[in-house]
C-alpha cells in the first residue's frame, strides 16, 4: 500500500455543490497533515493545516479519521474558482509525503 | 514580494547534456527543498537542505546534485540528463524546522530531455 493515496478524480460538480475528497495514509503515527491546492501548471499553495482531529476555514473543512486512517476535505457551496488539484500531505519519517492529488472541476 | 524564484522556467535538453536549475528565496528561510512532479506520482523529494552548507538526499536523488552556498540560494544540477528526468521541478522553502510548517514553492521549472 502506498504511504498516501488519493482518488485522482476528476470530480466534476456544479457550482454551489458540496464535494468531499478522501486521502488514505498508511502511517498511523501521523499527528498532523496538510491540504495544498495546485492550480493548473502552477505551484502548490497551502490551503489548510490540521494538527488535531480537524479544522474549519470558511467553506472548507478538513477532518482526520484515525481509526480508518484517512483524512477528508469538504468544500461547501463550491465556486468556479475552487477548480484545482488538491494535494494531501503528511509528515512521515522526517519528510513530507505528498499524495498525487485530486482534481476538482466546478462547472457553471 | 518575490518569495521563491526559480530559473529557468522552461528548458529542453538532449540526453547527456548538463544543466543547473537555480532557486533563490528572499524570506530568510533556513530550510530549502527540491521536488519533482510527474503525472500520477505526486511531488517527490529529490534533495533538501536544513541550513546553509548542509544538504541531504530525499526519495529520488539519483542523477542529481545540489549546492547550498548561502542561505538564499539552493541549486539543482543534472550532470548527464536522461529522458527519465523529464519533469516539472519545484523548489520550496520553509521558515520552521525542517519539514515543519508551510512550504513556499517557486513557480516551477519545466524540463524536457530528448
Amino acid at each position: 500500500r502506498k504511504e498516501v493515496e488519493q482518488d485522482p478524480g476528476p470530480f466534476n460538480v456544479p457550482e454551489g455543490a458540496t464535494v468531499a475528497f478522501n486521502c488514505t495514509y498508511s502511517n498511523s503515527a501521523s499527528q498532523s497533515f496538510f491540504w495544498y491546492r495546485q492550480d493548473c501548471r502552477k505551484e502548490p499553495k497551502l490551503l489548510m493545516s490540521v494538527y488535531s482531529s480537524g479544522n474549519e476555514d470558511g467553506r472548507f473543512t478538513a477532518q482526520l479519521n484515525r481509526a480508518s486512517q484517512y483524512i477528508s476535505l469538504l468544500i461547501r457551496d463550491s465556486k468556479l474558482s475552487d477548480s484545482a488539484t488538491y494535494l494531501c500531505v503528511f509528515p512521515l519519517g522526517g519528510k513530507l509525503i505528498f499524495g498525487q492529488g485530486t482534481e476538482l472541476s466546478v462547472k457553471p | 514580494n518575490a518569495g521563491v524564484t526559480q530559473t529557468p522556467k522552461f528548458q529542453v535538453l538532449k540526453t547527456g547534456q548538463s544543466m543547473t536549475l537555480q532557486c533563490a528565496q528572499d524570506m530568510n528561510h533556513n530550510s530549502m527543498y527540491w521536488y519533482r512532479q510527474d503525472p500520477g506520482m505526486g511531488l517527490r523529494l529529490i534533495y533538501y537542505s536544513a541550513s546553509e552548507g548542509t544538504t541531504d538526499k530525499g526519495e529520488v536523488p539519483n542523477g542529481y546534485n545540489v549546492s547550498r552556498l548561502n542561505k538564499r540560494e539552493f541549486s539543482l544540477r543534472l550532470e548527464s540528463a536522461a529522458p527519465s528526468q523529464t519533469s516539472v521541478y519545484f523548489c520550496a522553502s520553509s521558515e520552521a524546522r525542517l519539514f515543519g510548517g508551510e512550504l513556499f514553492f517557486g513557480e516551477g521549472s519545466r524540463l524536457t530531455v530528448l
